[in-house]
Formats: C-alpha cells, sequence, structure tokens
C-alpha cells in the first residue's frame, strides 16, 4: 500500500530560523511522483514541487530547497531564513501506482513562523 | 493563467439540505478530483472523474455523489447534508503528467 507520513504535526520557529519539514513514503512502484504542496490562511493549496522518483538530484529554489533520497523513502524540505509569510500547512504527497496524475497526500505539517 | 474555480468560498446549510458544491477548470483537463480536507487528517479524496460522465469512488465517497455533464464542471453533491460533513471541500483538475491544480476551496458549514 502507499503511505505518506509526515510525522511532525506542528512545527513553530522564531524568524530567520531554517526549518526542515519530513516526509517519509512508502511504494512499491519504481516510478512515482513527489510532490510539495502548501496551503497558506487563505486555503488555497499552491504547488511547491514536483519530482520523478527517477531523480534524485536536490532542488533549491531560492530559500527552499528538497532532499529526495530514495534509500531512506524520503523528501524532505527545509525552509532556509524562514519568513512570517511562510507561515502554512504544508503537504507531501505520492502519485498513486501507475498514475501520475491521482496523488495520495500525507496529513500536512503546520509551521509558525514567529516574528 | 490556469484557472480552478469553485462556486463558493463558504457556505452554511441545515442538516437534510441537498447540496451542491461546484467546480469549473479552464485548462481543458480529462481529470477532476474533490477532496474534503479535516485537521489532522489531510486531505481525502472523495470522487473523482476521468472523463466527462465518468465517476469513480475515492475513499471515502459515502454520503456523497458527484456529475460531470461537461467536461470543465464537476459538481459534488451532498443528498442529505448531515454535521459531520462539515469540513473544506478542495477541487483539484489535472491531465495526464502534470500535476493537480487546485480550486480555492469552499468551507461548508452544516447546521
Amino acid at each position: 500500500a502507499q503511505k505518506v507520513t509526515q510525522a511532525q504535526t506542528e512545527i513553530s520557529v522564531v524568524e530567520k530560523e531554517d526549518v526542515t519539514l519530513d516526509c517519509v513514503y512508502e511504494t512499491r512502484d519504481t516510478t512515482y511522483y513527489l510532490f510539495w504542496y502548501k496551503q497558506p490562511p487563505s486555503g488555497e493549496l499552491v504547488f511547491l514541487i514536483r519530482r520523478n522518483s527517477f531523480d534524485e538530484q536536490n532542488e533549491i529554489s531560492g530559500r527552499y530547497s528538497w532532499n529526495f533520497q530514495k534509500s531512506t523513502s524520503s523528501f524532505n524540505f527545509t525552509i532556509t531564513a524562514s519568513q512570517v509569510v511562510d507561515s502554512a500547512v504544508y503537504f507531501c504527497a505520492l502519485s498513486e501506482a501507475g498514475r501520475d496524475d491521482k496523488i495520495i497526500f500525507g496529513k500536512g505539517t503546520r509551521l509558525h513562523i514567529l516574528p | 493563467d490556469v484557472k480552478v474555480t469553485q462556486s463558493s468560498r463558504y457556505l452554511v446549510k441545515r442538516t437534510g439540505e441537498k447540496v451542491f458544491l461546484e467546480c469549473v477548470q479552464d485548462m481543458d483537463h480529462e481529470n477532476m478530483f474533490w477532496y474534503r480536507q479535516d485537521p489532522g487528517l489531510g486531505l481525502r479524496l472523495i470522487y473523482f472523474s476521468y472523463d466527462v460522465k465518468m465517476k469513480e469512488k475515492g475513499d471515502i465517497p459515502e454520503g456523497y455523489s458527484v456529475s460531470r455533464e461537461k467536461k470543465e464542471r464537476f459538481s459534488l453533491i451532498l443528498e442529505s447534508a448531515s454535521t459531520n460533513q462539515t469540513s473544506m471541500y478542495l477541487c483539484a483538475s489535472t491531465r495526464q503528467g502534470m500535476r493537480q491544480f487546485f480550486g480555492p476551496g469552499t468551507r461548508l458549514t452544516v447546521l
């Protein structure tokens, strides 16, 4: 069965600190996609990244970076020099077997950035 | 700019009422999805559709039905709303090989 686990339910850090959100997944597929979405207080899910299982290169986009490790089935997300606007719920997700359009979400991590 | 719209941001209904949540996308996507989001439970898939007039049950279809008469529109129907259906409802669309695009969500309260 496929599963996404975000063990951190809620995290609070002071502004400018770095923070890492953990994501561990389970799948028997060799081909799959991993995603991160951000949900700010407004409610709309904002797409952050999609990573193909064959591409284990880490990715950096501004203050955001992602560490994909197949050996540990993890796809962790780090925010460097956090800002109050980063406060949101963050979801990690995995595409379902054989379907890159249907995805399974983790339960989310609520991130509070304190001024 | 791609867009998924939902008919209401906030909705208050009474127990037993029939409720329609509408979702429209302008990207000519084949696939559309309805999720509900509850604190601590993440997003759970209710129903999805791969084409007009096609529908498939997700993980929690009980108490819901859907309609897809046109490619761009996917409706979620609560035949007889109950208080345990108070939730945030999110619609998404995509096509094969793409990531999902989400609407702004509808916060439904059933009194």
